[in-house]
């Protein structure tokens, strides 16, 4: 149990559109999702945290009108990259846990979004 | 600052060799660490948490308060240990989130 998947696994756009990024909790309910950003042989970078049904807490230095995080439901985030640029380009990866009792993350698998 | 620093990017031992994979923290509270591993073409996945002090896959981390270290030791180690280790930490401990602050982790490589 405890499966997270993301959707797409690979998207490419072009500059200056926007591009969905889907993260579900496919056996569980989700509390709280996380979304992660990772550079090549680089950490993963918190880059905002969401509840269901309310506003997504953002880390410092993440521009909240560029990353639009949407937590329609207990299964369901969504990441939304707007008007994208190539410095864009990188590996987003999102987890869930099960609720404040629960310490673990589960993770996506990740999506890489090449911005061209 | 809250930080946690892996120094070694790479670790290459042979197999049945003692492992060491080094973590330190900068944290002024009671932090609650973790070791989560990411296999070749898998996802990400918690090894094992400070707080359980359970031997996972042979694997042992203890905390270190004084030297702010959360070390991951396995005694003989195995090819199917092979793969991306980091250590985390989550400042809130006890708290109503669970985020968690990366190192920039180590790829264990085990040589046959």
């Amino acid at each position: 149990g405890a499966v997270v998947s993301q959707h797409p696994s690979r998207v490419i756009c072009k500059s200056g559109t926007s591009v969905k990024i889907e993260c579900r909790s496919l056996d569980f309910q989700a509390t709280t999702m996380f979304w992660y950003r990772q550079f090549p042989k680089q950490s993963l970078m918190l880059m905002a945290t969401s509840n269901e049904g309310s506003k997504a807490t953002y880390e410092q230095g993440v521009e909240k009108d560029k990353f639009l995080i949407n937590h329609a439901s207990l299964t369901l985030s969504t990441l939304t990259v707007t008007s994208a640029h190539p410095e864009d380009s990188s590996f987003y990866i999102c987890s869930a846990d099960r609720g404040t009792d629960s310490y673990e993350q589960y993770f996506g698998p990740g999506t890489r979004l090449t911005v061209t | 600052a809250q930080r946690v620093t892996q120094p070694e990017k790479l670790l290459s031992v042979f197999k049945g060799a003692p492992v060491e994979l080094k973590c330190n923290y900068s944290y002024s509270g009671s932090p609650e660490l973790f070791w989560y591993v990411q296999y070749s073409r898998q996802r990400l996945q918690l090894l094992l948490r400070h707080i359980s002090r359970e031997s996972i896959k042979g694997f042992t981390a203890d905390l270190n308060k004084g030297e702010t270290s959360f070390h991951l030791k396995k005694p003989f180690a195995q090819e199917e240990d092979s793969a991306m280790y980091y250590c985390a930490l989550n400042p809130y401990y006890g708290g109503a989130t669970n985020k968690l602050i990366f190192g920039t982790g180590t790829l264990l490589a085990v040589q046959p």
